[in-house]
């Protein structure tokens, strides 16, 4: 069946650094979906990506989706302690359901 | 306030004694789906649910049942847990599984000694 990877799977950041999370599915996908949880809390979304591709952009977050539409990444410029988290990947293939990486867990040191 | 509602947020148990886990929204979603969540292996699919009385095995559903009686709850029953069972449970819901976003509940930390 279809597979989510994620690396890395820490990353540890001095604040106002950078970060980059990457995930690559096993098939092609029709769209992929990013999300955060907060130590203790539960995963919010942050974006969606449909199309081959696709570049979308919120403040200091950054999502591709690949042209063959089987990876993507999330960057995080200047990071800060409000980032830390674990950010998944969930890739979906149309009439299944989403699969889920295994996240990536980001600490920032102030 | 849109929000899916999971209870109890803690539960500690013994094996073999049988428990659910209620979850709710109300936002009128038809899908609603649970997940556990492990250390390293992210959130895995136990059992999901199209709609009403349609409900089907996600990708980890041995030790665990649902039900899908009406549209907003989607309780998770452990009819005999077991240690392995020990884990951050959540549920989730959406409008359209195919490109909407999931709204997870606030999780059910379970530990089955």
């Amino acid at each position: 069946g279809q597979q989510v990877m994620q690396i890395p799977q820490y990353q540890h950041v001095q604040e106002g650094e950078d970060f980059t999370t990457y995930c690559n599915s096993s098939t092609t996908l029709s769209n992929i979906q990013w999300y955060k949880q907060r130590p203790g809390g539960h995963p919010v979304f942050l974006i969606q990506l449909v199309k081959s591709g696709e570049v979308k952009k919120q403040k200091r977050l950054t999502f591709q989706f690949g042209e063959a539409k089987k990876n993507s990444s999330l960057h995080i410029t200047a990071t800060q302690t409000t980032d830390v988290g674990t950010y998944f990947c969930a890739g979906y293939n149309y009439g299944q359901n989403f699969v889920f990486g295994p996240g990536t867990r980001l600490s920032v040191l102030p | 306030e849109a929000q899916v509602t999971q209870n109890p947020r803690y539960l500690i148990t013994v094996t073999g004694k049988k428990l659910t886990v209620t979850c709710s929204q109300n936002m009128n979603h038809e899908y609603m789906s649970w997940y556990r969540q492990d250390p390293g292996l992210g959130l895995r699919q136990i059992y999901y649910s199209m709609n009403v009385e349609v409900t089907d095995k996600g990708d980890v559903p041995e030790g665990y049942k649902v039900s899908r009686k009406e549209k907003r709850n989607f309780p998770l029953i452990l009819e005999s847990p077991s240690p392995n069972q020990t884990s951050l449970y959540f549920c989730a819901s959406t409008i359209d599984r195919n490109n909407s976003p999931l709204h997870f509940g606030n999780g059910t930390r379970l530990t089955v000694t």
